[in-house]
């Protein structure tokens, strides 16, 4: 089965500007997880989707950070104005939400440097 | 929320030895504990799992353990391997994996050939 795909894989944008990431999932995963992995931390949830609603936005910076998922399955994370503490990997991961079969896969991941 | 903390930050073994990693987690709700495998600039990939209804499974060489009443996990590597070289992440969710998965901080496990 295909992969989590994850674009672009590198980004550098100056503080002040705004970035878009996209992820498009495992197919028929309905279970969409957005992770920020800052160098040498282990991966943070920002937000979770299950289709298209949110299950889980608390550790998303409201008043910089948004991602939507439009119809259930692609998404996008966008940062808008970024600081340099936004520096890190964007981690996209999904997975199927049945009881038995949980496991997240994850993207290879965007390296966002902010200068 | 929950809270993972995992132990060492760095491990070295001496190839064909033993290591283990060990983790605690705050939340008694959490029954689903899956250890994920970094290597260097590549994506984290579940290398096992556990869940609360189980003290302990194996897979080949990794073995993970669970303490429900302690709240903690450990992983157990044996005859260790220079590919085992990575950075290992425990994590923590409830309702079997289908919300909010917590990780550690990680450990990196360097095998020393």
């Amino acid at each position: 089965e295909a992969g989590v795909a994850q674009s672009p894989r590198y980004k550098i944008i100056e503080k002040r500007q705004s970035v878009a990431f996209w992820c498009n999932p495992i197919s028929g995963h309905a279970t969409l997880y957005w992770y920020q992995q800052i160098l040498g931390q282990g991966p943070k949830l920002l937000i979770q989707f299950q289709n298209n609603g949110v299950v889980d936005d608390s550790q998303l910076p409201k008043d910089r950070f948004s991602a939507e998922r439009l119809k259930g399955v692609d998404s996008t994370l966008k940062i808008q104005p970024a600081k340099l503490e936004d520096s890190a990997v964007y981690l996209c991961a999904s997975s199927r939400f049945q009881k038995r079969d949980t496991e997240a896969f994850f993207g290879q991941g965007t390296r966002l440097t902010v200068v | 929320g929950e809270n993972v903390e995992q132990h060492p930050s760095t491990l070295s073994v001496q190839e064909g030895d033993s290591a283990v990693i060990k983790c605690t987690y705050s939340d008694s709700a959490s029954n689903y504990f899956p250890w994920y495998k970094q290597e260097l600039g590549k994506r984290p990939q579940l290398i096992i799992d556990i869940r609360s209804n189980v003290g302990e499974k194996k897979d080949q060489r990794i073995a993970v353990t669970l303490n429900k009443t302690a709240k903690h996990f450990s992983l157990h590597i044996t005859e260790t391997q220079p590919e085992d070289s990575a950075v290992y992440f425990c994590a923590a969710s409830y309702n079997f994996g289908n919300e909010k998965l917590t990780f550690g901080t990680g450990t990196r496990l360097t095998i020393i050939p």
